[in-house]
């Protein structure tokens, strides 16, 4: 069965900190892994990782994939608090299907 | 640029009731999704469209039915309402094609209440 694990699932830190979140999975036929930031309503697009060991950045958000140990990492550094949110990390499957996991909470405490 | 729609925004149902979660996107995209939020929890894939006239089940279809007779327009049904389906709906789009990856576009939600 295919799944996605997010860890942790909830964490807090103060401004300026740096916080790594994970995700792991198994997916038959992956084609992609995607981070997303959900505020209040619909989840917002991050990053898409499809070949191992190529950092994608944008501002302090930067992520890589690992296609042979299975997982991807987020790292935000010198947090805000505009960056509480619940970060989303699914995988797509070349069906055409997103798996999602539980998501991590991140509340950043001025 | 309306991207994806969803209406409504929010909804209080009976029991029993029926009623139609409307979705419709603008940027020509072949695959459609719909996804449950529950509280605390990530998005599980209730039933998705790789073009017109093809629907799939996702992780939790019972319960919702599907229709895509047009490529903008991808409507969830519910027959009959039952408390576990109270959860936030989301709607997403793709465009998918053997060169084409790209990310999923969502709607803003609809946000159903079955008491």
């Amino acid at each position: 069965e295919d799944k996605v694990v997010q860890s942790p699932l909830s964490l807090v830190v103060h401004e300026g900190d740096t916080v790594t979140l994970n995700c792991s999975y198994e997916v038959t036929n992956f084609r992609s892994l995607l981070w997303y930031k959900q505020e209040k309503k619909a989840p917002t697009f991050l990053f898409m990782l499809t070949s191992s060991g190529i950092e994608k950045k944008s501002g302090r958000l930067s992520s890589i994939l690992d296609k042979k140990e299975l997982f991807s990492i987020l790292n935000i550094t010198a947090t805000q608090t505009g960056d509480s949110a619940i970060y989303l990390c699914a995988v797509n499957n070349q069906g055409g299907k997103l798996i999602f996991g539980q998501g991590t909470e991140l509340s950043v405490k001025p | 640029n309306a991207g994806v729609t969803q209406t409504p925004k929010f909804r209080i149902l009976k029991i029993g009731q029926s009623m139609t979660l409307q979705c419709t996107q603008d940027m020509n995209h072949n695959y459609m999704y719909w996804y449950r939020q529950d509280p605390g929890m990530g998005l599980k894939l209730i039933y998705y469209s790789v073009g017109a006239g093809i629907t799939d089940k996702g992780e939790v279809p019972n319960g919702y039915n599907v229709s895509r007779s047009t490529t903008e327009d991808f409507p969830l049904r519910l027959e009959l309402a039952a408390p576990s389906q109270t959860s936030v709906y989301f709607c997403a789009s793709r465009l998918v094609g053997d060169l084409s990856n790209q990310p999923q576009h969502f709607g803003d939600g609809t946000r159903l209440s079955i008491l």
